[in-house]
């Protein structure tokens, strides 16, 4: 059981808007934690694409965006391609009186149909 | 160019501790945080841990403290996770990875390693 929540798997046809969303509580995302989300490409290593809830890195294309807002953020990407059918997962901070850690959502499972 | 290459592919009988080493290369080694995360076969991400190699403290994640231990080498600008003990739930693929601050907290994993097939079979 994660402690950030994603859907388990989102699909959308080329050129359509998919969004992925990560819901989590009061001792991350609600607390003011920043999300980042990643995009894991089918045998490969994880790639950031977003952090701090909405700034993209340099590289990554304008059709990927993210938001936030109370316990929740969502990443959308606009212009689906099939190169975007991979695995995303969104990661924040999680302080509680037991201790502070780095989680990861469950990850979501992205087709282009 | 930013490297973070681990070592390779370990099998190993459960109770046998595991070493696994990330060479880093391209960028001041002590600037920036590694962390090690994992993922099981079929499975999601799970974070480990972190280093940070200018100082070595660390920060484990609660269900490893005990038993997975974080160190760095500043001269060959390495860093290494043991973990002794091992299941076959911890047979995964353990990547490094190097992260910097955003959020206020190191959490910005802008490179990372091939990631470490660690099987765990008797």
């Amino acid at each position: 059981q994660s402690v950030l929540t994603q859907p388990p798997s989102v699909s959308g046809a080329p050129g359509q808007t998919v969004t992925v969303s990560c819901t989590g509580s009061s001792s991350n995302i609600g607390a003011g934690h920043g999300v980042q989300w990643y995009q894991q490409l089918p045998g490969t290593a994880p790639r950031l694409l977003i952090h701090t809830n909405t700034y993209r890195p340099s590289g990554v294309p304008d059709r990927f965006s993210g938001s936030k807002s109370g316990t929740s953020a969502s990443l959308a990407i606009t212009g689906l391609q099939p190169e975007d059918e991979a695995d995303y997962y969104c990661q924040s901070y999680d302080t509680t009186l037991s201790g502070a850690a780095v989680v990861f959502g469950g990850g979501t499972k992205l087709t282009v149909l | 160019q930013v490297q973070l290459v681990q070592s390779g592919a370990e099998v190993k009988k459960p109770g046998a501790s595991v070493k696994i080493s990330c060479k880093t290369s391209g960028y001041s080694f002590t600037d920036y945080y590694i962390h090690w995360v994992r993922q099981a076969p079929g499975l999601g991400l799970e974070w480990v841990g972190w280093i940070n190699p200018h100082g070595g403290g660390t920060n484990y994640a609660q269900k490893f403290q005990g038993w997975v231990t974080m160190t760095r080498d500043t001269s060959i600008s390495t860093a290494y996770m043991e973990f002794g003990g091992p299941s076959s739930d911890d047979t995964a693929v353990y990547y490094c990875a190097r992260c910097h601050y955003c959020s206020g907290y190191p959490l910005c994993c802008d490179y990372w390693g091939q990631g470490a097939l660690v099987t765990v079979s008797s």
